[in-house]
C-alpha cells in the first residue's frame, strides 16, 4: 500500500511570506502528526490530528497551525516566514492515536 | 522535563560486529518507545518498538531493551551491515512522539 505522501518535497520561500504543506496518510490512518526536524533542535512535535480534530499541540507559536480533511489529509500552513523555520517538516500517519507512526520522506522548506 | 536524550552522537563499527545504541528517557511514566532509522534524505523509518510492561523484544536482526529501574532504551544491531548506516533515533510515548537527538551510525567495510 501507498505510504505517507508529502508534497511538495522542497520549497523555497522568502521572510514574512506563508506556505502551506500538505501530507496525505496512509490509506485508513485517521491520526497525522506534524514534526519539525532541524539540526540544532532535533525532531520536535508541531500537532496531531484525529477525526480533523486536534487532538495534541506542541510549544510553536500560533504561526504555525494546521488542518485536517474528512479524508484524513492535512495541512500545515506557517504565516509570516522567519529564517528560523527553514527546516524539514515530517508528517506520520498512524491508525490509532499514540501508536505505530508511519511517517513521510518529508518536505524541506528554506526561507530566505 | 520532556527530553529523551542518547549517549553518543557518533558511532563506528566494523562490517560484521554488532552495534549498541544507547537512550535515555526521563518521563517514567511513559508506556511506549519506538526506534527509528532515518537515512538521508528520508523521514525516520520504524524499526522496532517496546511497550513498558515488556524488558527486551526481538526482531530481524535489532533487539530493544529497557530498563525501567534507570530509565534506559538501547536497540542493538546484530552483524551490521553497511546499509545500516543512517542516523538512529529513539522517541517515547507521551501521547506524542519526543525523540532522541540520534545518534549517526557508521558501517566500515
Amino acid at each position: 500500500k501507498a505510504g505517507v505522501t508529502q508534497t511538495p518535497r522542497y520549497l523555497i520561500k522568502t521572510r514574512g511570506q506563508q506556505v502551506t504543506l500538505s501530507c496525505s496518510p496512509i490509506s485508513g490512518h485517521r491520526s497525522v502528526s506534524w514534526y519539525q526536524q532541524t539540526p540544532g533542535q532535533g525532531l520536535q512535535f508541531l500537532f496531531e490530528y484525529f477525526s480533523e480534530t486536534q487532538r495534541n499541540k506542541g510549544n510553536f507559536p500560533g504561526r504555525f497551525s494546521g488542518r485536517q480533511f474528512s479524508n484524513s489529509r492535512s495541512e500545515m500552513n506557517v504565516s509570516t516566514l522567519e529564517l528560523g523555520d527553514s527546516a524539514l517538516y515530517l508528517c506520520a500517519s498512524s491508525l490509532t492515536q499514540g501508536y505505530g507512526y508511519t511517517f513521510g520522506s518529508g518536505t524541506r522548506l528554506t526561507v530566505v | 522535563g520532556e527530553s529523551v536524550g542518547l549517549h553518543l552522537p557518533t558511532l563506528s563499527v566494523q562490517e560484521g560486529d554488532n552495534s549498541i545504541i544507547n537512550c535515555a528517557y526521563s518521563n517514567s511514566a511513559s508506556d511506549y518507545f519506538i526506534w527509528y532509522k532515518q537515512e538521508s534524505g528520508k523521514g525516520p523509518q520504524f524499526i522496532i518498538d517496546i511497550r513498558s510492561n515488556m524488558d527486551k523484544r526481538q526482531g530481524q536482526r535489532v533487539t530493544v531493551l529497557l530498563n525501567k529501574t534507570v530509565k534506559h532504551l538501547s536497540l542493538q544491531i546484530a552483524a551490521t551491515q553497511p546499509g545500516d548506516s543512517a542516523v538512529y533515533f529513539c522517541a517515547e510515548n507521551q501521547g506524542k512522539l519526543i525523540f532522541g537527538q540520534g545518534t549517526e551510525l557508521s558501517v566500515k567495510p
